[in-house]
């Protein structure tokens, strides 16, 4: 297998529901991203992990809880979420500095629905 | 005055025409802009990327920066069915991680 690949890539789940979005790049990268795209919104970043150490963090809900056990695998951890949550995720990652020249390689995104 | 600005569409054109797509910005510290292709169902891909103004060519794609008027344009050449996709500008500065993306231009080219 090459590249970025989330799984699943459809979700559904309740308000009260705890589930959890996975990543795995298998480009020898050493940065991975979490970004979330919304109907008619830019690209939105979330996290930022560079060698397993978290580096940015937008300020997002507490509800949202990543974790990244090594430089290949990326998880989204989802709990007691909003129906304004719905949204696209999209995992990526970088070679080294590839997050200034735009160097990401996303994943096919993982489609998130709570009711 | 969100920083980055990029006109949804949908741009409509027929085979064989040169597409024209556009963002402007207001961050001055912005030095490194890129172009995304994004199809149906799909995560984004990077196109190309160029630092500071000037233009820079790849295949039927040119990207174009004027960093005096805060303006990037991706000029496709001889479009093709395949290019229809959204299409999405992002420039970064000096410092961070996150890049600044436009809301993306939907392109259709139709045969």
């Amino acid at each position: 297998e090459t590249g970025v690949t989330q799984t699943p890539r459809h979700l559904v789940m309740g308000m009260t529901n705890k589930k959890s979005l996975k990543c795995e790049q298998h480009l020898g990268h050493n940065a991975m991203y979490w970004y979330k795209q919304s109907a008619k919104k830019p690209l939105e970043l979330m996290f930022v992990y560079s060698l397993e150490e978290r580096v940015e963090n937008n300020s997002v809900p507490s509800r949202f809880s990543p974790e990244c056990p090594n430089s290949s695998h990326l998880f989204l951890h989802l709990h007691t979420l909003q129906p304004e949550d719905s949204a696209l995720y999209l995992c990526a990652s970088s070679p080294p500095g590839g997050y200034a020249t735009g160097e990401l390689f996303f994943g096919e995104g993982s489609r998130l629905t709570v009711l | 005055q969100k920083e980055v600005e990029q006109d949804p569409g949908p741009l409509s054109v027929p085979e064989g025409a040169i597409v024209s797509l556009n963002c402007t910005y207001s961050n001055s510290a912005f030095q490194y802009f890129m172009w995304y292709r994004q199809y149906s169902r799909k995560g984004p891909e990077l196109l190309m990327y160029t630092y500071s103004s000037g233009n820079k060519e790849d295949g039927r794609f040119t990207a174009q920066v004027d960093k005096s008027s805060k303006y990037i344009s991706l000029f496709i050449r001889d479009s093709q069915p395949s290019d229809s996709a959204t299409y999405l500008c992002a420039m970064s500065g000096n410092s961070g991680y996150a890049l600044n993306f436009g809301k993306g231009t939907s392109l259709l080219v139709t045969p």
